[in-house]
């Protein structure tokens, strides 16, 4: 089992590119989840999907989109890539109220 | 609305101190409680996670937490730290009825000096 993997593990980008972040779960979890870490506020919630073919908004998901694939993937997409969305980024899935981090993202926008 | 605190934002310990953490929550019905810790250049990992019963629970790593349901409080201890304890360390909380979606302090950041 590899668990949640993520790709990238890095990125760059500058203001107003786009790109997608990959997430895959292979413990057959209904829920899944983005945060992104930043210093000094812990973990903030940005979208969730309890279960395929849903998805819902968590605390800060301006400037975000997500799908969820299918059972194993959920992916999020920055549209227009601000200085704001710097962060490192983490996919989760759920099993009875328990989550299960992946590695996550570090995403740098200049 | 929902928070969590985590009093200490950064502590520096020595071997074989005895550490306490705080955390303190504002929801004020059912809930599920957590502690993460995250070492440095990894992701996040469960230490202990508290969901009904025994008030006092024991995770990995000689770690434990206490449930104090009238103080909306869940503090981490561990009576003798080790310099691998470097670390951050989160608390979090899933209300009932949250769609187990985590509710995250902001972190305390755990210093151990050999």
């Amino acid at each position: 089992n590899a668990g949640v993997t993520q790709t990238p593990k890095f990125q760059v980008l500058k203001t107003g590119q786009s790109m997608t972040l990959q997430c895959a779960q292979d413990m057959n979890h209904n829920s899944m989840y983005w945060y992104r870490q930043d210093p000094g506020m812990g973990l903030r919630l940005i979208y969730y999907s309890a279960s395929e073919g849903t998805t819902d908004k968590g605390e800060v998901p301006n400037g975000y989109n997500v799908s969820r694939l299918n059972k194993r993937e959920f992916s999020l997409r920055l549209e227009s890539a601000a200085p704001s969305q710097t962060s490192v980024y983490f996919c989760a899935s759920n099993w009875q109220a328990e989550q299960y981090f992946g590695p996550g993202t570090r995403l740098t926008v200049t | 609305a929902q928070s969590v605190s985590q009093h200490n934002h950064h502590v520096i310990l020595s071997e074989a101190a005895s550490l306490e953490l705080g955390c303190n929550y504002s929801y004020g019905g059912t809930v599920n409680l957590f502690w993460y810790v995250q070492y440095p250049g990894q992701h996040l990992q469960l230490l202990l996670k508290y969901f009904s019963g025994d008030p006092l629970v024991k995770g990995i790593k000689g770690f434990e937490a206490e449930f104090i349901k009238s103080k909306f409080s869940f503090n981490l201890r561990k009576p003798s730290v080790q310099w691998s304890d470097t670390a951050e360390y989160f608390c979090a909380v899933i209300p009932s009825g949250g769609y187990n979606k985590l509710i995250f302090g902001a972190g305390t950041r755990l210093a151990v000096h050999p």
